[in-house]
């Protein structure tokens, strides 16, 4: 069962750098959302959608930006890398309102 | 600004003991109130509250929700080195998207 992944799991950028973060599920959920984790602190939404062409800023969406081409993926693109990006970050699709969440990935901007 | 917060913020326990985690909210209005017990990558599903007062069971784990005095308690009996782990609480707004609010989480070693 693949459920929610990511790609890649690990990435070092330097500050001005750009990159995409991939995330695709095979549970036809219709809602997916990226979070990014700082140490030591809770989950804070970045993205939602909650459908194939829709999209929402969560609250933190400043310096990335999501697409939602097909109800599989769901993309988080980072456009000009920043030290204070450094964060790990999580995909998740939800079904009844429980979240199904991919392995994470961690990224280090220097 | 809704506010989740959760006490204690770290915990250490001899295996065998009996944990409590609470949960505290500032919403004004949510859905439904989950845990989820997060080890070394991404969060696992424990439980999901949605009435006040009925007890949510699943082996040694079990949770309640107080509605009225905004807040929900993680029991966890017996604990095992198995359940060392950061344990984060989260509500849900209304609405049909589940955007969650998380805490800060707990993080429970349980030692030998």
């Amino acid at each position: 069962n693949a459920g929610v992944t990511q790609t890649p799991k690990f990435r070092i950028l330097k500050i001005g750098q750009s990159m995409t973060l991939q995330c695709t599920q095979d549970m036809n959920h219709n809602y997916m959302y990226w979070y990014r984790q700082d140490p030591g602190m809770g989950l804070k939404l970045i993205y939602y959608s909650v459908g194939a062409g829709i999209t929402d800023k969560g609250e933190v969406p400043n310096g990335y930006n999501v697409s939602r081409s097909t109800t599989e993926d769901f993309p988080l693109r980072l456009e000009l890398a920043a030290p204070s990006q450094t964060s790990v970050y999580f995909c998740a699709s939800s079904y009844a309102e429980k979240l199904f969440f991919g392995s994470g990935t961690q990224l280090s901007v220097l | 600004e809704d506010k989740v917060v959760q006490s204690p913020l770290s915990l250490v326990v001899h295996e065998g003991d009996t944990v409590t985690l609470n949960c505290s909210y500032e919403v004004t209005n949510f859905r439904s109130l989950l845990w989820y017990k997060q080890e070394k990558k991404a969060p696992t599903f424990l439980f999901m509250l949605t009435s006040s007062g009925i007890e949510k069971k699943s082996g040694r784990l079990s949770s309640i929700l107080d509605k009225k005095e905004l807040f929900s308690i993680l029991n966890i009996t017996a604990t095992q080195t198995g359940d060392s782990a950061v344990y984060l609480c989260a509500v849900t707004p209304p609405g049909t998207a589940s955007k969650l609010t998380f805490g800060t989480g707990t993080r429970l070693q349980v030692t030998l």
